[in-house]
């Protein structure tokens, strides 16, 4: 069985450009994660999708970071405009339903923001 | 505040000897505990959970000890191999219909061979 993939596998962006993230869960799982792991620390959710819904975007900067899942499968997480503050891992994960404790995670995409 | 405490950043053992991961937490809460290991550049990998109701689950070499009363779990590896040498993220996460993890900073466990 497939993990979750994640692309592209590292960014370098200078500031305020903007950047884009891909993740693709594993088939089957209705319910995805965004995360942001900063260096040192351990993951931090950003954003729970249950299907298409996101229901839990509180952690979300919605000034400058969007998120989108559409048909429920796959996702996407934007930054515009980027910042040096950016520079971090951004962590994909899926579970099967709202309820499974267990969540997979991607490889992540390692930004770093000149 | 931070809600899950690993304070140990790093631990070296032995092969062959036990590892022990600790990890405490302040929310009485948290329905679930999880730990996950990282290799560098790839992502966290579940290793095993253990609910609040319960104080012990083994899954080979892993078992997980949970002591609610202190609000602290614990991670032994035994006996622990050098491909076990990874970053050990202690988790947990929120009741109801929450289903948010929290994760802490993580111990970097080293074992020598």
């Amino acid at each position: 069985e497939a993990g979750v993939v994640q692309s592209p596998r590292y960014k370098i962006i200078e500031k305020k450009q903007p950047v884009a993230f891909w993740c693709n869960p594993i088939s089957g799982h209705n319910t995805l994660y965004w995360y942001l792991q900063n260096l040192g620390q351990g993951p931090e959710l950003l954003i729970r999708y249950e299907n298409e819904e996101a229901v839990d975007d509180s952690q979300l900067p919605k000034d400058r970071f969007s998120a989108e899942r559409l048909k429920g499968v796959d996702s996407t997480l934007k930054i515009q405009p980027a910042e040096l503050g950016d520079s971090a891992v951004y962590l994909c994960a899926s579970s099967l339903r709202a309820g499974e404790e267990t969540q997979y995670f991607g490889p992540g995409t390692r930004l770093l923001v000149l | 505040d931070q809600q899950v405490k690993q304070n140990s950043p790093s631990l070296s053992v032995q092969e062959g000897r036990i590892s022990i991961l600790n990890c405490d937490y302040t929310n009485s809460m948290f329905d679930y505990f999880l730990w996950y290991k990282k290799y560098p550049a790839e992502g966290p990998t579940f290793l095993i959970s253990i609910s609040s109701i319960k104080d012990k689950n083994e899954d080979g070499r892993f078992t997980v000890f949970l002591n609610k009363s202190a609000k602290h779990l614990s991670l032994h590896i035994v006996p622990s191999q050098p491909g076990d040498s990874a970053v050990y993220f202690c988790a947990a996460r929120s009741g109801g219909s929450n289903y948010k993890l929290t994760f802490g900073k993580g111990t970097l466990l080293t074992v020598n061979p």
